[in-house]
C-alpha cells in the first residue's frame, strides 16, 4: 500500500486559510487521494478526494501537484469547528480499504 | 438524520467477559466495516462484510468476530476481552467495495473500557 507522510500537528487562527500538506511519493497512476477528518470524540468523516485535477467542494479544496507526489488540503477560512485530525489516504487497486496514517492534528485558535 | 448508528456510545466490560457492540445503518449500503482505534492512534481495519461475505484482515485476532444478520445491522463480538482491547470501535459503511472513489460513512464509535 502506498504510504503518505503528513506533519504531526499544525496550528491556525480562526478565519485564516489553512494549508495541510501530504507527501505521497510512491503514488501509482491509478491511486486516488482521499482526505478524511476526525473531530474529537467522533468517527472520521469524508472531506474530499481527487485523482489529478484540483477539486473543490463545500468543505475544502484539494490541490494536487503536477507529478502527483504531493497534495494539499486547503481550508479557506478555518473555524473552531475545523479543529480535528486530518488524514490523507491513498486508495488504489481493487480494494475499498482505508488505510489511515498518523494524520495531522489541526488546532484552531480564536 | 442519523446514517450510521452505534450503540452504546460507551461500554464497560470485565476482563474475559464476552461483549457485543452493535451498528446499524439507514443508507442501505452493501459494505459494512469495523475499525479499532486505540488512544492517540489511527483507526485500524478489523474486517468488513460485502453483503453477506465476511472478509477478515490478516492480523485481526481470533478473539474478534462479527455477524451481519441483515443489510442494516452488523455486530462486533469480542469473545474474551483483554485490557489491550480497550479502544474506540468504529463502524463504517460504503455503497460498494471496489470503487476507488467510494466514500465511507462512519458512525460515532463505541468506546470500550475493560476492567
Amino acid at each position: 500500500d502506498a504510504k503518505t507522510t503528513q506533519p504531526n500537528s499544525m496550528e491556525s487562527n480562526e478565519e485564516e486559510p489553512v494549508h495541510l500538506p501530504c507527501n505521497h511519493s510512491t503514488i501509482s497512476g491509478t491511486d486516488y487521494i482521499h482526505w478524511y477528518r476526525q473531530l474529537p470524540s467522533q468517527g472520521p468523516e469524508y472531506v474530499i478526494h481527487g485523482l489529478t485535477s484540483n477539486v473543490n467542494n463545500r468543505m475544502a479544496s484539494l490541490a494536487i501537484a503536477e507529478d502527483r507526489k504531493s497534495s494539499t488540503l486547503i481550508l479557506h477560512r478555518a473555524t473552531l469547528r475545523d479543529a480535528a485530525v486530518y488524514y490523507c489516504i491513498l486508495r488504489g487497486g481493487n480494494t475499498d480499504k482505508l488505510i489511515f496514517g498518523t494524520g495531522t492534528r489541526l488546532q484552531v485558535f480564536p | 438524520d442519523a446514517m450510521v448508528i452505534q450503540n452504546p456510545r460507551y461500554q464497560v466490560t470485565q476482563f474475559g467477559k464476552p461483549v457485543t457492540l452493535s451498528c446499524s445503518q439507514t443508507l442501505n449500503h452493501n459494505v459494512m466495516y469495523w475499525y479499532q482505534q486505540k488512544s492517540s492512534q489511527a483507526p485500524k481495519l478489523l474486517f468488513h462484510y460485502y453483503d453477506k461475505d465476511f472478509n477478515n484482515e490478516a492480523d485481526t485476532p481470533d478473539n474478534f468476530q462479527s455477524r451481519r444478520p441483515n443489510t442494516s445491522f452488523c455486530f462486533l463480538d469480542i469473545r474474551s476481552p483483554g485490557l489491550g482491547d480497550a479502544a474506540m470501535y468504529l463502524c463504517a459503511t460504503s455503497r460498494d467495495y471496489s470503487g476507488l472513489q467510494e466514500t465511507q460513512y462512519f458512525g460515532p464509535g463505541t468506546r470500550l473500557l475493560v476492567l
